[in-house]
Protein backbone atom coordinates (compact mmCIF):
# COMPACT_ATOMS: atom_id res chain seq x y z
CA UNK A 1 0.00 0.00 0.00
CA UNK A 2 1.54 3.16 -0.60
CA UNK A 3 1.91 5.76 2.03
CA UNK A 4 0.04 8.81 0.75
CA UNK A 5 -2.85 7.99 -1.85
CA UNK A 6 -4.73 10.22 -4.43
CA UNK A 7 -7.34 9.64 -7.07
CA UNK A 8 -5.24 10.37 -10.40
CA UNK A 9 -8.44 12.05 -11.91
CA UNK A 10 -8.37 13.85 -14.20
CA UNK A 11 -11.19 16.27 -12.45
CA UNK A 12 -12.72 17.92 -15.42
CA UNK A 13 -14.65 21.46 -14.04
CA UNK A 14 -15.81 24.19 -16.13
CA UNK A 15 -14.66 27.62 -14.39
CA UNK A 16 -16.51 28.81 -11.57
CA UNK A 17 -16.93 25.04 -10.10
CA UNK A 18 -16.29 23.88 -6.97
CA UNK A 19 -13.98 20.77 -6.75
CA UNK A 20 -12.58 18.54 -4.03
CA UNK A 21 -9.99 16.42 -3.98
CA UNK A 22 -9.17 13.84 -1.19
CA UNK A 23 -5.96 12.41 -0.05
CA UNK A 24 -5.47 9.32 2.65
CA UNK A 25 -1.71 8.69 4.43
CA UNK A 26 -1.11 5.20 6.25
CA UNK A 27 1.53 6.34 8.66
CA UNK A 28 -0.42 7.01 11.27
CA UNK A 29 3.24 9.33 12.57
CA UNK A 30 3.00 11.36 10.12
CA UNK A 31 3.94 14.62 11.48
CA UNK A 32 3.15 17.57 9.31
CA UNK A 33 0.67 17.66 6.16
CA UNK A 34 0.64 19.90 2.57
CA UNK A 35 -0.49 20.20 -0.83
CA UNK A 36 1.61 21.22 -3.20
CA UNK A 37 1.05 22.48 -7.24
CA UNK A 38 2.78 20.83 -10.11
CA UNK A 39 2.91 22.80 -13.36
CA UNK A 40 2.55 20.22 -16.58
CA UNK A 41 6.78 19.94 -16.86
CA UNK A 42 7.15 22.44 -14.14
CA UNK A 43 8.90 21.87 -10.51
CA UNK A 44 6.09 21.89 -7.57
CA UNK A 45 5.21 24.69 -5.19
CA UNK A 46 3.70 25.10 -2.26
CA UNK A 47 0.40 25.84 -2.56
CA UNK A 48 -0.63 25.33 1.33
CA UNK A 49 -0.09 23.71 4.81
CA UNK A 50 -2.40 21.88 6.46
CA UNK A 51 -3.80 21.70 9.86
CA UNK A 52 -5.82 20.29 12.18
CA UNK A 53 -8.17 23.23 12.85
CA UNK A 54 -8.42 23.60 8.87
CA UNK A 55 -7.03 26.44 6.79
CA UNK A 56 -8.34 28.73 4.40
CA UNK A 57 -6.23 31.11 1.38
CA UNK A 58 -8.42 33.06 -0.43
CA UNK A 59 -10.39 30.06 -2.62
CA UNK A 60 -8.53 27.42 -1.63
CA UNK A 61 -9.15 25.37 2.14
CA UNK A 62 -7.72 22.30 2.93
CA UNK A 63 -8.65 19.78 6.20
CA UNK A 64 -6.94 17.12 8.11
CA UNK A 65 -8.84 14.61 10.13
CA UNK A 66 -5.68 12.84 11.92
CA UNK A 67 -8.39 9.95 13.50
CA UNK A 68 -9.66 9.34 9.69
CA UNK A 69 -5.36 9.91 8.26
CA UNK A 70 -7.10 11.57 5.55
CA UNK A 71 -6.61 15.38 3.82
CA UNK A 72 -8.68 17.42 2.04
CA UNK A 73 -8.44 20.61 -0.57
CA UNK A 74 -11.25 22.69 -1.60
CA UNK A 75 -11.17 24.72 -4.72
CA UNK A 76 -13.91 27.53 -5.16
CA UNK A 77 -14.68 29.11 -8.11
CA UNK A 78 -11.89 27.67 -10.68
CA UNK A 79 -9.84 29.69 -12.44
CA UNK A 80 -8.41 28.11 -15.78
CA UNK A 81 -5.55 29.06 -14.10
CA UNK A 82 -6.00 26.43 -11.42
CA UNK A 83 -5.51 23.42 -14.10
CA UNK A 84 -2.36 21.94 -12.99
CA UNK A 85 -1.66 18.26 -10.72
CA UNK A 86 -2.18 18.91 -7.44
CA UNK A 87 -0.01 16.61 -4.89
CA UNK A 88 -0.73 15.43 -1.36
CA UNK A 89 2.30 15.93 0.23
CA UNK A 90 2.88 14.30 4.14
CA UNK A 91 5.98 15.03 6.09
CA UNK A 92 7.02 11.35 8.23
CA UNK A 93 10.13 12.03 10.03
CA UNK A 94 10.24 15.61 11.88
CA UNK A 95 14.30 14.78 11.99
CA UNK A 96 14.99 14.24 8.07
CA UNK A 97 12.14 16.46 7.20
CA UNK A 98 11.66 14.44 3.50
CA UNK A 99 8.40 14.79 1.81
CA UNK A 100 6.12 11.62 0.83
CA UNK A 101 4.76 12.52 -2.06
CA UNK A 102 1.25 11.24 -3.45
CA UNK A 103 0.71 10.34 -7.29
CA UNK A 104 -1.10 13.83 -7.84
CA UNK A 105 -4.55 14.36 -8.98
CA UNK A 106 -4.64 16.45 -12.26
CA UNK A 107 -7.13 19.18 -13.03
CA UNK A 108 -8.74 20.65 -15.40
CA UNK A 109 -10.89 23.94 -15.47
CA UNK A 110 -12.71 24.52 -18.67
CA UNK A 111 -13.99 27.56 -20.51
CA UNK B 1 15.91 36.84 -4.66
CA UNK B 2 17.59 33.80 -6.47
CA UNK B 3 15.99 30.14 -6.39
CA UNK B 4 17.40 26.67 -6.61
CA UNK B 5 18.98 26.39 -9.51
CA UNK B 6 19.78 23.17 -11.31
CA UNK B 7 22.05 21.86 -14.01
CA UNK B 8 22.03 20.66 -16.67
CA UNK B 9 18.00 21.14 -17.34
CA UNK B 10 17.77 18.26 -19.89
CA UNK B 11 20.81 15.35 -20.15
CA UNK B 12 20.62 12.76 -22.66
CA UNK B 13 23.21 9.57 -22.24
CA UNK B 14 23.84 5.85 -23.54
CA UNK B 15 23.00 3.18 -21.11
CA UNK B 16 25.97 1.86 -19.08
CA UNK B 17 27.91 6.29 -19.12
CA UNK B 18 28.17 7.74 -15.69
CA UNK B 19 26.41 11.45 -15.05
CA UNK B 20 27.03 14.00 -12.76
CA UNK B 21 23.53 16.72 -11.84
CA UNK B 22 24.35 19.58 -10.24
CA UNK B 23 22.24 21.55 -7.55
CA UNK B 24 22.75 25.17 -6.19
CA UNK B 25 20.02 25.91 -3.03
CA UNK B 26 19.14 28.93 -2.44
CA UNK B 27 21.90 30.82 -0.79
CA UNK B 28 21.50 30.00 3.55
CA UNK B 29 19.36 27.29 3.28
CA UNK B 30 21.03 24.78 5.13
CA UNK B 31 18.90 21.71 4.14
CA UNK B 32 19.35 19.83 0.99
CA UNK B 33 16.79 17.12 -0.32
CA UNK B 34 17.32 15.08 -4.13
CA UNK B 35 14.02 13.95 -5.13
CA UNK B 36 13.45 11.41 -8.43
CA UNK B 37 10.26 11.71 -10.81
CA UNK B 38 9.60 8.92 -13.22
CA UNK B 39 7.04 9.03 -15.60
CA UNK B 40 3.30 8.03 -14.51
CA UNK B 41 5.82 7.92 -10.70
CA UNK B 42 5.16 10.16 -8.10
CA UNK B 43 8.29 12.10 -6.72
CA UNK B 44 10.55 9.91 -4.70
CA UNK B 45 12.96 10.56 -2.18
CA UNK B 46 16.68 10.34 -2.25
CA UNK B 47 18.64 12.04 -0.38
CA UNK B 48 19.17 14.96 2.58
CA UNK B 49 21.77 16.69 3.52
CA UNK B 50 22.17 18.95 6.80
CA UNK B 51 24.52 21.43 7.17
CA UNK B 52 27.69 19.23 7.92
CA UNK B 53 26.27 16.61 9.56
CA UNK B 54 26.44 12.59 7.72
CA UNK B 55 23.69 12.68 4.61
CA UNK B 56 20.14 10.50 5.16
CA UNK B 57 20.87 8.18 1.70
CA UNK B 58 17.94 6.18 2.75
CA UNK B 59 15.83 6.74 -0.61
CA UNK B 60 18.95 5.78 -2.67
CA UNK B 61 17.85 3.04 -5.02
CA UNK B 62 21.16 1.45 -5.87
CA UNK B 63 24.69 1.75 -4.95
CA UNK B 64 25.41 3.31 -8.24
CA UNK B 65 23.47 6.57 -6.82
CA UNK B 66 25.89 8.80 -4.83
CA UNK B 67 25.34 12.61 -3.77
CA UNK B 68 27.97 15.14 -2.07
CA UNK B 69 27.75 18.41 -0.75
CA UNK B 70 30.48 20.54 -0.91
CA UNK B 71 31.06 23.78 1.59
CA UNK B 72 27.58 23.02 2.60
CA UNK B 73 26.16 24.54 -0.25
CA UNK B 74 26.37 22.91 -3.64
CA UNK B 75 25.46 19.69 -4.40
CA UNK B 76 26.27 17.36 -7.09
CA UNK B 77 24.28 13.47 -7.69
CA UNK B 78 25.82 10.84 -9.51
CA UNK B 79 24.28 7.77 -11.03
CA UNK B 80 27.57 5.53 -12.29
CA UNK B 81 26.72 3.04 -15.48
CA UNK B 82 23.60 4.53 -16.06
CA UNK B 83 20.34 2.18 -16.79
CA UNK B 84 17.39 2.97 -18.72
CA UNK B 85 15.13 2.61 -15.63
CA UNK B 86 16.96 6.20 -14.24
CA UNK B 87 15.59 7.91 -16.65
CA UNK B 88 13.01 10.33 -14.83
CA UNK B 89 13.18 14.23 -13.74
CA UNK B 90 15.63 14.93 -10.71
CA UNK B 91 14.84 17.48 -8.08
CA UNK B 92 16.47 18.92 -6.15
CA UNK B 93 15.03 21.35 -2.88
CA UNK B 94 16.29 23.67 -0.41
CA UNK B 95 15.35 24.71 3.11
CA UNK B 96 16.05 26.78 5.98
CA UNK B 97 17.25 25.18 9.19
CA UNK B 98 13.77 23.57 10.88
CA UNK B 99 11.87 24.76 8.55
CA UNK B 100 9.46 22.69 6.82
CA UNK B 101 8.72 24.26 3.33
CA UNK B 102 10.98 23.55 0.41
CA UNK B 103 11.84 25.05 -2.48
CA UNK B 104 12.48 22.94 -5.48
CA UNK B 105 14.63 23.73 -8.38
CA UNK B 106 13.35 23.16 -12.31
CA UNK B 107 14.92 19.96 -11.80
CA UNK B 108 16.75 17.97 -14.56
CA UNK B 109 15.34 15.55 -17.13
CA UNK B 110 17.67 12.82 -17.55
CA UNK B 111 17.52 10.65 -20.49
CA UNK B 112 19.28 7.35 -20.80
CA UNK B 113 19.19 5.90 -24.28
Amino acid sequence: RKEVEQDPGPFNVPEGATVAFNCTYSNSASQSFFWYRQDCRKEPKLLMSVYSSGNEDGRFTAQLNRASQYISLLIRDSKLSDSATYLCVVILDTGRRALTFGSGTRLQVQP
Amino acid sequence: GAGVSQSPSNKVTEKGKDVELRCDPISGHTALYWYRQSLGQGLEFLIYFQGNSAPDKSGLPSDRFSAERTGGSVSTLTIQRTQQEDSAVYLCASSLAGEETQYFGPGTRLLVL
